[in-house]
């Protein structure tokens, strides 16, 4: 099973801020068998990044993903007061697809 | 595209967990699109258990294969979750939701979500 680590778990920011978040994988996803998620309280998550960097529908610009092999980014360029939230990657590389433990973006 | 999952809240130990996901503005027949199942066990990260589409492929997590089974209704355009003999460890909050392209892949739309607590 692939284990996915993300760093860090709590990252306190402003808004307009730039916030970066880290995915590490146990081993190689051997593609772009990445994902990230937002979710808030009480909501489901929801897809932003898929295939290590392509933005989901209705996605804005400015949340981008990079990474290859076993190390992945996430990064908010100007956090917006709705960005604050829980993030989640996610890989589909290996069996069973597995999920980071998440990062809480949190307001400073 | 809209997916509500439903069923019971409460479910007793070592009985069967079954619980259906109604699709709304898009068919289970299309057989472009994916559909599975994924929980957050209380106080727990997200786990997946497992997917399906029209053309009758089912891939699950291995640590639940033995107890699950995934399943496409498509006169009524629904997906059923069965988890057999459950225990404390499957309680836990139940999505419906599509796959962005295949059955081992990302979620692109979700349900809100479902509480299933096992307890007797």
């Amino acid at each position: 099973e692939i284990v996915l680590t993300q760093s860090p778990g709590t990252l306190s920011l402003s808004p307009g801020e730039r916030a970066t978040l880290s995915c590490r994988a146990s081993q190689s996803l051997g593609g772009n068998y990445l994902a990230w998620y937002q979710q808030k309280p009480g909501q489901a998550p929801r897809l932003l990044i898929y295939g290590v960097s392509s933005r989901a529908t209705g996605i804005p610009d400015r949340f981008s993903g990079s990474g290859s092999g076993t190390d992945f980014t996430l990064t908010i360029s100007r956090l917006e007061p709705e960005d604050f939230a829980v993030y989640y990657c996610q890989q589909f590389g290996g069996s069973p697809l597995t999920f980071g433990g998440g990062t809480k973006v949190e307001i400073k | 595209l809209q997916l509500q999952e439903s069923g019971p809240g409460l479910v007793k130990p070592s009985e069967t967990l079954s619980l259906t996901c109604t699709v709304s503005g898009g068919s289970v027949r299309d057989r472009s699109s994916y559909w599975g199942w994924i929980r957050r066990p209380h106080g727990k990260g997200l786990e997946w258990i497992g997917s399906t589409y029209y053309g009758g492929v089912t891939y699950y997590n291995p640590s639940l294969e033995r107890r699950v089974s995934i399943s496409l209704h498509t006169s009524k355009d629904q997906l059923s979750l069965s988890l057999m003999s459950v225990t404390a460890t499957d309680t836990a909050v139940y999505y419906c939701v599509h796959l962005l392209g295949g059955l081992r892949a990302s979620a692109n739309y979700w349900g809100q979500g479902t509480l299933v607590t096992v307890s007797s």
